[in-house]
Parts: C-alpha cells; structure tokens; sequence
C-alpha cells in the first residue's frame, strides 16, 4: 500500500504477557517514529530510527519496552511483560528526510488493551 | 516538556476561518514550526510547516511572527470535517514532540 501500515490494529494482552507490535513504513522512507497515545493525550515520543540506526530511544517508559529496525525498513515495537499502564494506541510515523524537515506520515495505530 | 502552548479547546462557526494561536516562545533559529492534525480514531495527519516566512497551502495557511515566538494556523473556510484536535510542534532535530493540541469544532 501506498501509506504506513501497522499490525496488529487491536491486541488484547493479559497482564504480564510479552506482546509485539508491526510497523511497515512508505517505502525508501528514511525515518522512522513510534509514539504511545495513551486516551486523551497527544502522542508521546518512545525512539526514533534514521534507516537502521536508533538514533534516540529516550522516550521508551522502561526497558520492558523495546524497538528494532533490522534493515531500514519494517519496525518492531516490543513490549515485555505488559502491564495495565501499557494500555494506549502505538503510532508509527515514517518520513523520507533525515533530520529536521519533512513531514511525518503517520499510521493508524495499534491499540494495545492490557487486561 | 512540549516547547509550545495551546488552549485547549476551540469552537467555530461551519463556514467561517477558524483561527488556531500557538506560542512557541523559546523556538530556536533552525527550528520550523509544524502543524498536525488528529480526526478521531486516526493517526495525525500533515497540514503545514514554515520556518520564517507565512506559507499557504491547500489545506490551510500558518502565519509566523516577526519574532517567530508565536505563530497562527488559518483554516480559511472551516467545514464540519475539520473538527479534530491540532498539534502545533517545534522540531527539534530527530525527533517531533506533540503537546496537547487544540481541539477545535466546527459547528452547524
């Protein structure tokens, strides 16, 4: 498809379960963006990657939380041992610029419900 | 610690320019101003950037003071598909950092 596409759309967990969540840039995008949109709130930034490399990681909550983006293109955001607060929309957003400028195309999100 | 500040909730008349205020008062020179939008249930959606100068678009135009430490996004007939909340963001490099945004409705 012509956008970014995440998977899964919805994802229940039960507290404590290990969950993994897809993300499929446009491709020859060069950055890549995931945020956690907890209910009513703006999205907050977790890590960025410029086409391999993770740049900044320093929004990720916990080192339960983890990203990877093997060879420049699909990312995987992993959440282990999910807890309640995990609960929220994950947001992938994919740019062709490294940098400052270019704007940010954004998926559909992942909601994740942590039971 | 989003570097902009925004009221929290807008109305506007269907039809008319809805005119949405940020403040972004410690924006550095190399820093561009960027407008998102979010509909309910989506992601973010693109409307506008500018660094210095006003720019236009097809969605909307973004006015930026001389100071560059506030600027104006115009949508210059609102319709009621506009309702959503806006994000006005200052990028830093790397990453795009949203605050709480604005959310505005368009009324019939």
């Amino acid at each position: 498809g012509a956008g970014v596409s995440q998977s899964p759309r919805y994802k229940v967990a039960k507290r404590g379960q290990d969950v993994a969540l897809r993300c499929d840039p446009i491709s020859g995008h060069v950055s890549l963006f995931w945020y956690q949109q907890a209910l009513g709130q703006g999205p907050e930034f977790l890590t960025y990657f410029q086409n391999e490399a993770q740049l900044d990681k320093s929004g990720l909550p916990s080192d339960r939380f983890f990203a990877e983006r093997p060879e420049g293109s699909v990312s995987t955001l992993k959440i282990q041992r999910t807890q309640q607060e995990d609960s929220a929309v994950y947001l992938c957003a994919s740019s062709f610029f490294a940098g400052d400028t270019g704007e940010l195309f954004f998926g559909e999100g992942s909601r994740l419900t942590v039971l | 610690d989003a570097k902009t500040t925004q009221p929290p909730s807008m109305d506007c008349a269907e039809g008319r320019a809805a005119n949405l205020p940020c403040n972004h008062s410690t924006i550095s020179g190399n820093e561009y101003v960027y407008w998102y939008r979010q509909i309910h249930s989506q992601g973010p959606q693109y409307i506008i950037h500018g660094l210095k100068n006003n720019e236009t678009n097809e969605m909307a135009s973004l006015i930026i003071t001389e100071d560059r430490k506030s600027s104006t996004l115009i949508l210059p007939h609102a319709t009621l598909r506009d309702t959503a909340v806006y994000y006005c963001i200052v990028r830093v490099e790397g990453d795009m950092r949203f605050g709480a945004g604005t959310r505005l409705t368009v009324k019939p």
